[in-house]
């Protein structure tokens, strides 16, 4: 594998599941970020991480719970979701936190 | 507040017609502005970097110009294999948070 992968691609879910995205980084970077993109409406920052710290929190909704837990792999975590929440969601990760992104494929989610 | 601004929206052009691509920022103290391709279904891949003005980055048909105020992406002789989305973001505060523009979607016709 090279560059960041993310799985599944595509998902499916009710509004009372629970379930994971999760996305792997096979760059030796150290910074990992999870976005969210909606139809019509500009890439939105959800969580940041440097060094396995969560260091930025765009003011998302407790429904979705990132876990960083070593320098190559993120997990976002969703529980209860809305229909609203249905969306591309892209992980990205950087060499430095002051360098370009690079992003994987992303998760194709709905909710329904 | 920070704000990235692209226009045009969308964009037709004809294989080897030359176009410029807009990308006009407000941000409280520039550290960077990033130009990203995205083709449908895809993550954005990565293009140039600017940090200054009058830095100019060139790839192929592609060239990226910053100033003050804004950048542009110029295009030049354009193929049907250009066609995709093209983002424009800035970066801000201390932990490379971007922000993105909603992106002008070119399409080139044979």
């Amino acid at each position: 594998e090279t560059g960041v992968t993310q799985t599944p691609r595509h998902l499916v879910m009710g509004m009372t599941n629970k379930k994971s995205l999760k996305c792997e980084q096979h760059l030796g970077h150290n910074a990992m970020y999870w976005y969210k993109q909606s139809a019509k409406k500009p890439l939105e920052l959800m969580f940041v991480y440097s060094l396995e710290e969560r260091v930025e929190n765009n003011s998302v909704p407790s429904r979705f719970s990132p876990e960083c837990p070593n320098s190559s792999h993120l997990f976002l975590h969703l529980h209860t979701l809305q229909p609203e929440d249905s969306a591309l969601y892209l992980c990205a990760s950087s060499p430095h936190r002051a360098r370009e992104q690079y992003f994987g494929p992303g998760t194709r989610l709905t909710v329904t | 507040e920070d704000q990235v601004t692209q226009s045009p929206e969308a964009l037709r052009l004809q294989e080897g017609e030359s176009s410029s691509l807009n990308c006009s920022y407000t941000v409280s103290g520039l550290r960077g502005l990033f130009w990203y391709r995205q083709d449908p279904g895809k993550g954005p891949e990565f293009l140039f970097t600017l940090y200054s003005a009058g830095e100019e980055k060139e790839k192929e048909r592609l060239k990226a110009t910053l100033t003050k105020k804004e950048s542009f992406l110029h295009i030049t002789a354009p193929k049907p294999e250009d066609s995709a989305t093209y983002l424009c973001a800035v970066r801000v505060g201390g932990y490379n948070k971007l922000i993105f523009g909603a992106g002008t979607r070119l399409a080139v016709h044979p």
